[in-house]
């Protein structure tokens, strides 16, 4: 059975960092590409980024919001993606989830997700 | 804003057949056979129900479908049950700056 389980989230401070994991089992990780997802409270989805898998290259895309501040990566061998995330803000503030690609080499659908875990950032 | 625009809100009775709409741009929607749709009930996570605008994934009920025309996908739901009551999301991949864009989501209540 294909499971994702998000980890990592909490009560952080403004300006801070946070590393979120995916421990993946059921599947090969390092066959597929990785994707985050964030919402708000009472909000809707927003993408954040993904990482290919090892056959492209591993390379990664993010949103523009995020850009320059979050940062995926992935160690296959231990099937965890993570997310790793700095100078947080209040408006940071969101369940996140991973969840498997079905499309490698671009951002497509997402055919399992993680439960999420919450991030507060607030003083 | 979100880049994708949904109805906030769609109501029908038990059994009878709503859609949702989602429209983009020729960028995304339009220029793409890239759209997803997703269900989500109070405090669970997204479950995918319709990708590449028309494919259902196993499991999914029939009465879910999809379709697409110029820059405006739609999702139809075809004898509404009450387990159908959540959060519907549509997202498609784009060429813009950020490659994956969701809609704002829309509310489906079953009366």
């Amino acid at each position: 059975e294909v499971q994702l389980v998000d980890s990592g989230g909490g009560l952080v401070q403004p300006g801070r960092s946070l590393r979120l994991s995916c421990t993946a089992s059921g599947f090969t990780l390092g066959d597929t590409s990785m994707n985050w997802v964030r919402q708000a409270p009472g909000r809707g989805l927003e993408w954040l980024g993904f990482i290919r898998s090892k056959t492209f290259g591993g390379t990664t895309e993010y949103a523009a919001s995020v850009k320059g501040r979050f940062t995926i990566s992935r160690d296959d061998s231990r099937g965890i993606a993570y997310l790793q995330m700095n100078s947080l803000k209040s408006e940071d503030t969101a369940v996140y989830y991973c969840a498997r690609g079905g499309f490698d080499y671009w951002p497509n659908y997402f055919d399992y997700w993680g439960q999420g875990t919450l991030v507060t950032v607030s003083s | 804003q979100s880049a994708l625009t949904q109805p906030a809100s769609v109501s029908g009775s038990l059994g009878q057949s709503i859609t949702i709409s989602c429209t983009g741009t020729s960028s995304g929607v339009g220029g793409y056979d890239y759209v997803s749709w997703y269900q989500q009930h109070p405090g669970r996570a997204p479950k995918l129900i319709i990708y590449d605008v028309s494919n259902r994934p196993s499991g999914v009920p029939d009465r879910f479908s999809g379709s697409k025309s110029g820059n405006t996908a739609s999702l139809t739901v075809s004898g509404i049950q009450a387990e159908d009551e959540a959060d519907y999301y549509c997202s498609s991949f784009t060429s813009s700056s950020t490659p994956l864009v969701f809609g704002g989501g829309t509310k489906l209540t079953v009366l």
